[in-house]
């Protein structure tokens, strides 16, 4: 249960775009559909922000979008806005009813 | 409205034992799968246990296994977490979230928290 692979920060200005990457395995990432995004500001309970790599829950902007290519899977955000800064973390269902986490990233928004 | 809410946690020894509870409201709690999440301070989210809709399919971390316990009450629309054997790496942000679905997927729904500090 090795913790998945993400940069530890990215930043981008107003408007921009941003990519967050999340790096696991075969038996994590890239070996099942169920890879969840989670954005945390400070002091809060994280919010679900994408679910089965790419769907979005209602009322998550669909500036927020996601993706998976083998064991690697993005985030991407389009059209920054201040209140995007947060963190981010990537989550991966690892079999034998087991989760992983990424790192996090922590998303400056310039 | 949609709640989760935890509680039972606070200072204790390391060794010692501690049981967490998460009270849920607003849907129904025996349809969805459950888990618990932590974070360290200053650190990243953690997975630590989750447990099916029936509690037929029970998963933990390799770091908790063998020390903590997940349950659930449909009953009592409760999740619970035995904490046994606690050490200074266990104290952390507690957190109960509810799984988007019955079987495996993503945590839709969090509670705020409830933080467990391993102090002698």
């Amino acid at each position: 249960q090795s913790a998945l692979t993400q940069p530890r920060s990215v930043s981008g200005s107003p408007g921009q775009s941003v990519t967050i990457s999340c790096t696991g395995t075969s038996s994590d990432v890239g070996g099942y559909g169920y890879l969840s995004w989670y954005q945390q500001h400070p002091g809060k309970a994280p919010k679900l922000m994408i679910y089965d790599v790419s769907k979005r829950p209602s009322g998550v902007p669909d500036r927020f979008s996601g993706s998976k290519s083998g064991n690697t899977a993005s985030l991407t955000i389009s059209g920054l806005q201040a209140e995007d800064e947060a963190d981010y973390y990537c989550c991966s269902y690892a079999g034998s009813y087991t989760w992983v986490f990424g790192g996090g990233t922590k998303l400056t928004v310039l | 409205e949609v709640q989760l809410v935890e509680s039972g946690g606070g200072l204790v020894q390391p060794g010692r034992s501690l049981r967490l509870s998460c009270a849920a409201s607003g849907f129904t709690f025996g349809d969805y799968a459950f888990h618990w999440v932590r974070q360290g301070p200053g650190k990243g989210l953690e997975w630590v246990s989750g447990i099916s809709w029936n509690s037929d399919m029970i998963g933990y971390a390799d770091s908790v296994k063998g020390r903590f316990t997940i349950s659930r009450d449909n009953a009592k629309n409760s999740l619970y977490l035995q904490m046994n054997s606690l050490r200074a790496e266990d104290m952390a942000f507690y957190y109960c979230a509810k799984d988007r679905t019955a079987t495996p997927d993503a945590f839709d729904i969090w509670g705020q928290g409830t933080m467990v500090t391993v102090s002698s």
